[in-house]
């Protein structure tokens, strides 16, 4: 099947400081990816679509001033989380299509 | 807000016995899926049973859909200790494609 791949799978970072993580389609092309967050104990949130060449669209809630997502080619798409703070800390998926759904791995951010 | 609701939330079994979850939505889907999550890793698709589905086998998995009731079972036959996790339904919306709306989950605890 496809693979999704993120890096890194985990990253801890100092309140105030941002924090790139990107998710790759490696052995296809992607114009839509999907940014998810869990928490812990919970399930996954939809936080936005990322759309290669254009804007970001984020769901309700999800501010698009510090969840940065860039989609600057057909394989990666990177979602910048700036100025975190410790209720940002989190595990971030991120999803492409390819025929169907598939997932990455996930970024484990902890923020201190 | 999360589209679908799952019970139980937690379930222990033996080894050998089947388990039993279920996953209700709230609006048109195209489609239904099912991923297992072990803890702290990333998702595992199941299996997808499209909306005029009413029943699909994978292996030791068993998937119906009563788009009536809005509801899907996953059943695990003869479960194993390496089950143990935690089980999602996600429904793709019809107005919305691609973007997953997940359930609360089901932690599943197979022992020995």
């Amino acid at each position: 099947g496809a693979v999704v791949s993120q890096h890194p799978s985990w990253v801890i970072c100092k309140s105030g400081t941002s924090v790139k993580i990107e998710c790759r389609s490696l052995d296809f092309q992607a114009t839509t990816m999907f940014w998810y967050r869990q928490f812990p104990k919970q399930s996954l949130m939809l936080m936005a679509t990322s759309n290669e060449g254009s804007k970001a669209t984020y769901e309700q809630g999800v501010e698009k001033d510090k969840f940065l997502i860039n989609h600057a080619s057909l394989t990666l798409s990177t979602l910048t989380v700036t100025s975190a703070h410790p209720e940002d800390s989190s595990f971030y998926i991120c999803s492409a299509i390819n025929n169907e759904q598939y997932f990455g791995p996930g970024t484990r951010l902890t923020v201190t | 807000s999360q589209q679908g609701e799952e019970d139980p939330q937690a379930l222990s079994i033996q080894e050998g016995e089947n388990a039993t979850m279920n996953c209700s939505y709230k609006t048109s889907i195209n489609n239904l899926q099912w991923y297992r999550q072990n803890s702290g890793r990333g998702l595992v698709h199941l299996i997808l049973i499209r909306s005029n589905e009413r029943e699909k086998h994978s292996g030791r998995l068993r998937v119906t859909l009563d788009t009536s009731k809005k509801s899907s079972s996953l059943l695990i036959t003869a479960s194993r200790a390496a089950d143990t996790a935690s089980y999602f339904c996600a429904t793709d919306l019809t107005d919305s494609w691609g973007k997953l709306q997940f359930g609360a989950g089901t932690q599943v605890v197979v022992t020995p």
